[in-house]
């Protein structure tokens, strides 16, 4: 069946300007992560939805990133005032209810300029 | 703050030996431990996991071991294969909600 896809695969946007990240998991996952990697460092969580819970946003580094997940399903992340430091690769994960293993999409490569 | 951390950022073996990725983790409240492996320009993918009621599981050429009083855990992979060649990632949970990765490290194997 299908994976979990994002998109776009690279955004480059200019500092200052907002950008919206695609995830769509596979169907039937209840729960969905979002994680960044900036170059040389490992995953750095995000944020995490399980079906109809209040998602845990404790991982978000800034108010300007922001998160939502409709009908359960798609979410998008959304970056507002971009900045550099801000660019990465931006992964989205996917899980059934009651496991841990999580499946990934390819990413979306962020360049801030 | 670094909980989980992979200390060798490569790492060389040749085919049909032993590879041996090294995790180490900081949070005594993680009770369960993923391995990922990482080819470029695709997202990671689930390779094999242990929770902490065990210190070893093993599928196919893949081996977890778990060492909880040293907060350690390795990936031993026998025989190597070029194939195996990627980036490996641990992660570790406590609550299932936050996975906590490493920073990677990276395989080659030598044909």
């Amino acid at each position: 069946g299908a994976g979990v896809s994002q998109s776009p695969s690279n955004k480059v946007t200019e500092k200052g300007k907002d950008v919206e990240l695609r995830c769509d998991p596979i169907s039937g996952h209840t729960a969905l992560y979002w994680y960044r990697q900036s170059l040389g460092q490992g995953l750095e969580f995000l944020i995490y939805f399980q079906g109809n819970s209040a998602p845990d946003k404790s991982g978000l580094p800034s108010d300007r990133f922001s998160a939502e997940r409709t009908g359960g399903s798609v979410s998008t992340l959304t970056i507002q005032r971009t900045q550099q430091e801000d660019s990465a690769v931006y992964l989205c994960a996917s899980s059934r209810d009651g496991s841990y293993e999580q499946y990934f999409g390819p990413g979306t490569r962020l360049t801030v300029t | 703050d670094q909980q989980v951390k992979q200390n060798s950022p490569s790492l060389s073996v040749q085919e049909g030996r032993i590879s041996i990725l090294n995790c180490d983790y900081t949070n005594s409240m993680f009770d369960y431990f993923l391995w990922y492996k990482k080819y470029p320009a695709e997202g990671p993918t689930f390779l094999i996991s242990i929770s902490s009621i065990k210190d070893k599981n093993e599928d196919g050429r893949f081996t977890v071991f778990l060492n909880k009083s040293a907060k350690h855990l390795s990936l031993h992979i026998v025989p190597s294969q070029p194939g195996d060649s990627a980036v490996y990632f641990c992660a570790a949970s406590a609550t299932g909600n936050q996975f906590y990765f490493g920073t990677g490290t990276s395989l080659t194997v030598i044909p």
